[in-house]
């Protein structure tokens, strides 16, 4: 079922660091991608989102950065805090925005 | 908008037992979904309905499972009979056609099949 790969698995970076995940997919279809972030015991929420027509899209601390040709997009998280230790997990879905497709999750812990 | 409902929150039976979580999405919303996640397998999209209609009920791992949305305000999701490997976090989402504004999930039921 699984065709986003996402990486790293897990992730530790000090506070004021910069946290990047890696995602990549095959399907060419696909043109909505979102980043979501979950605490523990909470479902998963939206955080961020790009298409496929804009290269990087950025809010606040938090940046999506996508490569077309490579089939890959990025999150990255600048001035990572502690408050930022979650799960994050990256999506892809196709035009009629059913059936989206998310990423293994990376566990991100930010050390004070 | 109170947001995705999910009850029970937390359900624990044994081996054997019927199941039944329910989901109460957004006002407004015609998809929904049912994910189950695990360590193992991370998010699986179970099925999905469409203004109250099953799509996609390929992830349903057996007929044990079975799903129903007999509104456009409630849907259940049903195990019988459940089985330890049943155990995860169950989490239901809805989202509006066209809005691309993501799915938005409830808090999850956790399951424990003992």
């Amino acid at each position: 079922q699984q065709q986003v790969k996402q990486s790293p698995q897990s992730l530790i970076v000090q506070k004021g660091g910069i946290s990047i995940i890696n995602c990549a997919y095959e399907n060419t279809a696909f043109d909505y991608f979102p980043w979501y972030q979950q605490f523990p015991g909470k479902g998963p929420a939206l955080l961020i989102a790009i298409r496929p027509d804009v290269s990087e899209k950025k809010e606040g601390r938090f940046t999506i950065s996508f490569n077309k040709s490579a089939k890959q997009f990025s999150l990255h998280i600048m001035d990572s805090q502690p408050g930022d230790s979650a799960t994050y997990f990256c999506a892809a879905s196709v035009p009629n925005n059913n059936d989206m497709r998310f990423g293994a999750g990376t566990r991100l812990t930010v050390k004070p | 908008d109170a947001g995705v409902i999910q009850s029970p929150r937390h359900e624990v039976t044994e081996m054997g037992q019927e199941v039944t979580l329910r989901c109460k999405p957004i006002s407004g919303h015609d998809y929904l979904f049912w994910y189950r996640q695990t360590m193992m397998r991370g998010l699986e999209l179970l099925i999905y309905f469409n203004n109250n209609v099953p799509i996609d009920d390929s992830g349903m791992p057996e007929d044990r499972f079975s799903a129903k949305m007999p509104n456009a305000s409630f849907s259940t999701l049903k195990i019988q009979p459940s089985e330890p490997r049943d155990s995860a976090v169950y989490f239901c989402a809805s989202t509006l056609s066209g809005a691309r504004r993501g799915y938005t999930f409830g808090s999850g039921t956790r399951l424990t099949v003992v």
